[in-house]
């Protein structure tokens, strides 16, 4: 079956500081790769996404890569914010070969915080 | 584009007692998922649809789940004889008609059920 495994959080950084979440990923078929965020309070938004590989994603200064050899997409920022404190979520559909919908496969989430 | 609304946003049951939940997807997204998460987890996927058609359904589904989508609109998530096991947040997604590949799914805010 399908799984995402990303790494545990939390994560406080420093604002300005650098940012890397790891996302690695089990999948059959041909799987997009997404980034959702839920900040306090909120639902959950999407941050980016990418379809085939090596594609790069990227919205807001984050961007992840499809790496299909590694099956990786990690998330990556160069300059974080306080604004940017929120979980953040790795997640995958792998599209069923007619081309139909699947399911959204989610990894745990790692909590951001970003400090001043 | 009022995005996707899910009614109650907070409920509060005793163990035994059946609740119901309401999502009210975007207008002309013909594909509707219902998801659950619990604390500390990634959203688990339950049941989706496409217009009034429920396509597939979780394991995670026991038989005192039940969802409809009538009329292909809104839809209505049901749990009868609650368990304090079913305490969770219960979102709803919905994308529009197309091609699956690298459909973005748009949150609803949730529905928070505690089972005392």
């Amino acid at each position: 079956g399908n799984s995402v495994t990303q790494m545990e959080g939390p994560v406080t950084l420093s604002e300005e500081a650098f940012l890397t979440i790891n996302c690695t990923y089990t999948a059959t078929g041909y799987p997009s790769l997404f980034w959702y965020v839920q900040y306090p309070g909120e639902g959950l938004q999407l941050l980016l996404k990418a379809t085939k590989a090596d594609d790069k994603g990227s919205n807001k200064g984050f961007e992840a890569t499809y790496r299909k050899e590694t099956t990786s997409f990690h998330l990556e920022k160069g300059s974080v914010q306080v604004s940017d404190s929120a979980v953040y979520f790795c997640a995958l559909i792998s599209v069923r070969l007619t081309g139909t919908a699947s399911k959204l496969t989610f990894g745990t989430g790692t909590r951001l915080q970003v400090t001043l | 584009d009022t995005g996707v609304s899910q009614n109650p946003r907070h409920k509060i049951t005793k163990r035994g007692q059946n609740v119901t939940f309401r999502c009210d997807p975007i207008s002309e997204h013909n594909r509707l998922y219902w998801y659950r998460q619990t604390l500390g987890q990634g959203p688990e996927f339950l049941t989706y649809f496409q217009n009034e058609a429920q396509l597939e359904k979780s394991r995670l589904l026991s038989d005192r789940f039940s969802a409809e989508r009538p009329k292909g609109s809104f839809s209505t998530l049901e749990i009868q004889r609650t368990e304090q096991g079913d305490s969770a947040m219960y979102l709803c997604a919905s994308s529009p008609p197309g091609l699956a590949v690298g459909e973005t799914q748009y949150f609803g805010p949730g529905t928070r059920l505690l089972v005392l």
